[in-house]
């Protein structure tokens, strides 16, 4: 059974791009987590989707973000015009029902 | 407010007992979570203990809660140097929502 899928791995942005993160979640999981990391910090709580909702978005930065997890294909994490801030880790997890959560490996973004 | 703080450092002698300490500020989280997180890798779900459970053991790793107190202890037994890494404690914060709020974590470091 896979786990959390996310790509890609390394992502390299000049100021001003478009960044696009993408996450499947485990295999039966409907619940995906986006969460930030910035250099020797915890993790940060960005959003929870379940298909084809948002349910909580509070960790979310209210201009330049967005996040959807359509019916089918990947849960997208979108970041317009990156600035050198948005350099980070940005983790998905997903769950079922329960509360556990599981992690992917990660997207490193770098903002040049 | 919400907050979880966790000692940022802990150096012990592969062999020793290692012992994380975690305090958190909200106490009506039905779970509370164990993360380990090796270099540049994603999380790993280590443990979890229900919050009307005092103890929780694992094979090496023994999971204690003071409510009271609001403070989550993780104990690596007879510990290994493939123990290094960093280990998050985690709150969700409030019954029912999903969100985790992250500890900043404790790196440990095994000394052979």
């Amino acid at each position: 059974n896979a786990g959390v899928m996310q790509n890609p791995r390394h992502l390299v942005r000049r100021r001003g791009q478009e960044a696009r993160l993408r996450c499947s979640p485990m295999k039966g999981h409907s619940h995906v987590y986006w969460y930030r990391q910035l250099p020797e910090e915890g993790l940060k709580f960005m959003v929870y989707l379940q298909k084809e909702n948002i349910i909580d978005e509070s960790g979310m930065p209210k201009e330049r973000f967005s996040a959807e997890f359509p019916k089918e294909g990947p849960s997208i994490l979108r970041i317009q015009q990156v600035v050198r801030g948005d350099s980070a880790a940005y983790f998905c997890a997903s769950s079922l029902e329960t509360y556990e959560q599981y992690f992917g490996p990660g997207t490193r973004l770098t903002v040049t | 407010g919400e907050d979880v703080e966790q000692s940022l450092f802990l150096s012990v002698r592969e062999g020793d007992s290692s012992v994380i300490n975690c305090t958190y500020t909200d106490s009506s989280s039905t779970y509370l979570y164990w993360y380990k997180q090796e270099p540049g890798a994603g999380l790993q779900l280590l443990t979890y203990i229900f919050s009307n459970m005092d103890m929780k053991q694992d094979q090496r790793l023994t999971v204690l809660l003071n409510k009271k107190d609001k403070h989550l202890s993780l104990r690596i037994a007879d510990t290994q140097t493939g123990d290094s890494a960093i280990y998050f404690c985690a709150d969700p914060m409030d019954t029912g929502r999903r969100a985790l709020t992250f500890g900043s974590g404790t790196r440990l470091q095994v000394q052979p």
